[in-house]
């Protein structure tokens, strides 16, 4: 059973470009979390979504940022005209439909801007 | 106001050596606690869920203080292994989302 996954690993955009970062969760979850680590940082919450529904948005910058949890394919955590503030790892988590509360994380993807 | 704090350490200790670790929480009404560990650069894993009663895996012990809004963490028989940063996660009502996390507490096991 194929853990959390997330792609690219790495990325590198120069400042004004647009990054979407993948993730596709846990086989049998349908409850999709994405959050930011800065450097030296704890994890901060983004947004939760399920399959074609944003749940809960209240961690997300009002602009620039968006996500969305298609019916098929991966959640796309999408940053339009990234600035060097955006640079950070991205980690997506994902959990059961049975029970919210225990999240498993994938590997992140280390955004650098440069 | 959401707030979840660790002492960020570090803590050095000697291999075999006992360990714990405090976490403080703001809500009196959460009612989902964990704790997770993170390797350098990597993911944080859930290392155990904290329940009322307290709970133990191994080497490890969880135990949850209500009233003053603590949790804890314990390690006994440090391994190397264990050096990592243990992260305190707490739920905000209403809901079971979105989790905190704290900043965590780094803990070194030298040999």
């Amino acid at each position: 059973n194929a853990g959390v996954m997330q792609n690219p690993r790495h990325l590198v955009r120069r400042r004004g470009q647009e990054a979407r970062l993948r993730c596709s969760p846990m086989k049998g979850h349908s409850h999709v979390y994405w959050y930011r680590q800065l450097p030296e940082e704890g994890l901060k919450f983004m947004v939760y979504l399920q399959k074609e529904n944003i749940i809960d948005e209240s961690g997300m910058p009002k602009e620039r940022f968006s996500a969305e949890f298609p019916k098929e394919g991966p959640s796309i955590l999408r940053i339009q005209q990234v600035v060097r503030g955006d640079s950070a790892a991205y980690f997506c988590a994902s959990s059961p439909q049975t029970s919210e509360r225990t999240q498993y994380f994938g590997p992140g993807t280390r955004l650098t801007v440069l | 106001r959401k707030e979840v704090e660790q002492d960020p350490g570090p803590f050095n200790v000697p291999e075999g050596a006992t360990v714990a670790f405090n976490c403080t929480y703001s809500n009196s009404a959460s009612q989902s606690f964990f704790w997770y560990r993170q390797d350098c650069r990597k993911e944080p894993k859930l290392l155990m869920s904290v329940y009322s009663s307290g709970n133990e895996d191994g080497r490890f012990t969880a135990q949850l203080n209500r009233a003053s809004q603590y949790i804890s963490l314990l390690i006994r028989d440090s391994k190397l292994s264990d050096s990592a940063t243990y992260l305190c996660v707490v739920n905000f009502p209403p809901g079971n989302t979105p989790l905190v996390f704290g900043k965590g507490t780094r803990l070194s096991v030298i040999a």
